[in-house]
This record gives C-alpha cells, structure tokens and sequence, in this order.
C-alpha cells in the first residue's frame, strides 16, 4: 500500500498568512494526487486534484504544487472560513490511501 | 444538482449484518465509478471500497475483503454496501462518494454505523 504522510498536523494562523500543508508519498504516484477540506460535521469537500488541477467552484486562493513524490497544499491568504481539516489522498492505485489530515485553527 | 443520500446505518451488535444504500440523482449514475469511504469517530478517512460504472470490477481495502460486499444497481440509481461480520473497528460514519477524474468529486451526508453490544 502507498502511505501519504502529512504534515504538519495542525496549525494556528492569521487572517491574511500564507499557510502551506504537505503530503509525502511512500513512492511515485505520478500526479494522481488530490485535496480535500473537511469542516465539523461535514463531508469532504473536494479542492484540487491531479496535484495542481483547482475543481470548479474554489476560491483561488488554494492552489497544489509537485516536487516528486512531495505534495504541497497552499492557501495564499488565509480566509475565516479555510478553518477546517485538510487531507490529501493518493488515487494512483488501490487502496487509495489518504494522509492523516491537518488542522487549520485561525488565530 | 448531484445529490448522493446514503441510509440504512443504525446500531448493530457485533458480528451481525447490515446494508446501508446511496440514492443517487442529478447525473448519469451508470456513468460514473462509485466508492465507499469511512471515518471513525474523531479520526480520518479511509477509503473502503469501489465498483466501476458497470458494475464487473469491484475493489476492497484488505480490512474488509470478505465480509463486506458493494454492488449498485443502475436502474435504480442506487450503491450498496453490505456489510457482514461486523466488527467493533468498523463503526465509523460512512460516505457514498462519486469518482471523478481519479478524484472524489461528490460526497453524501454520511450515514453513522454503531457497533455495539
């Protein structure tokens, strides 16, 4: 199985940072990587996929990047209502395996 | 608009049976690959299984090969999951997602499965 680490866990910033969650795959996964915000009580919500690709509907403000098998998850200025979990999830092969999540707090 | 409505989750002893189902609408379900993904209390999400569009090819994460069984029916517009030999581990909230693009572009409300004698 491909393991996704992610990191950090959780993070607290302000209005207006710049905040940056990674994801590690445990081998190539090409870029069959995708995002995902999960907010309290909610289902996943879908962000970007193919690593880079931001689904239809979502602020520009997030936007995915690949350096190898490193992912990263970027919001450019961070909003009230980005406060949520965030997961990455390998879709290159099953099982698709998704990272453990990070939680993002507003300062 | 894309609504996925999953039922049939509830309290179960284990090692019992239960189906739980996803009322599919506004698309073309026969279409589309669909999953079961799951969250335990408090932690994250695991995928739990998938059937391509037709129905022919079907793939399981190793913890429930065996016991549980998806299947869809096109007609009806309607995923299943079967779930049998329940176990303490599985009780978790269960989501019926679209697969999109290799990625999960709609999600159900989740539907809770309790495990407990």
């Amino acid at each position: 199985d491909i393991q996704m680490t992610q990191s950090p866990s959780s993070l607290s910033a302000s209005v207006g940072d710049r905040v940056t969650i990674t994801c590690r795959a445990s081998q190539s996964i090409t870029i069959y990587l995708n995002w995902y915000q999960q907010k309290p009580g909610k289902a996943p919500k879908l962000l970007i996929y193919a690593a880079s690709t931001l689904q239809s509907g979502v602020p520009s403000r997030f936007s995915g990047s690949r350096s190898g098998t490193d992912f990263s998850l970027t919001i450019s200025s961070l909003q009230p209502e980005d406060s949520a979990t965030y997961f990455c999830q390998q879709s290159y092969s099953n099982p698709r395996t998704f990272g453990q999540g990070t939680k993002v707090e507003i300062k | 608009q894309v609504q996925l409505v999953e039922s049939g989750g509830g309290v179960v002893q284990p090692g019992r049976s239960l189906r739980l189902s996803c009322a599919a609408s506004g698309f073309t379900f026969s279409s589309y690959g669909m999953n079961w993904v799951r969250q335990a209390p408090g932690k994250g999400l695991e995928w739990v299984a998938v059937i391509w569009s037709d129905g022919n090819t079907k793939y399981y994460v190793d913890s429930v090969k065996g016991r549980f069984t998806i299947s869809r029916d096109n007609s009806k517009n309607t995923l299943y999951l079967q779930m049998n030999s329940l176990r303490d581990e599985d009780m978790a909230v269960y989501y019926c997602v679209r697969e999109y693009s290799s990625s999960y572009d709609y999600w159900g409300q989740g539907t809770l499965v309790t495990v407990s004698s």
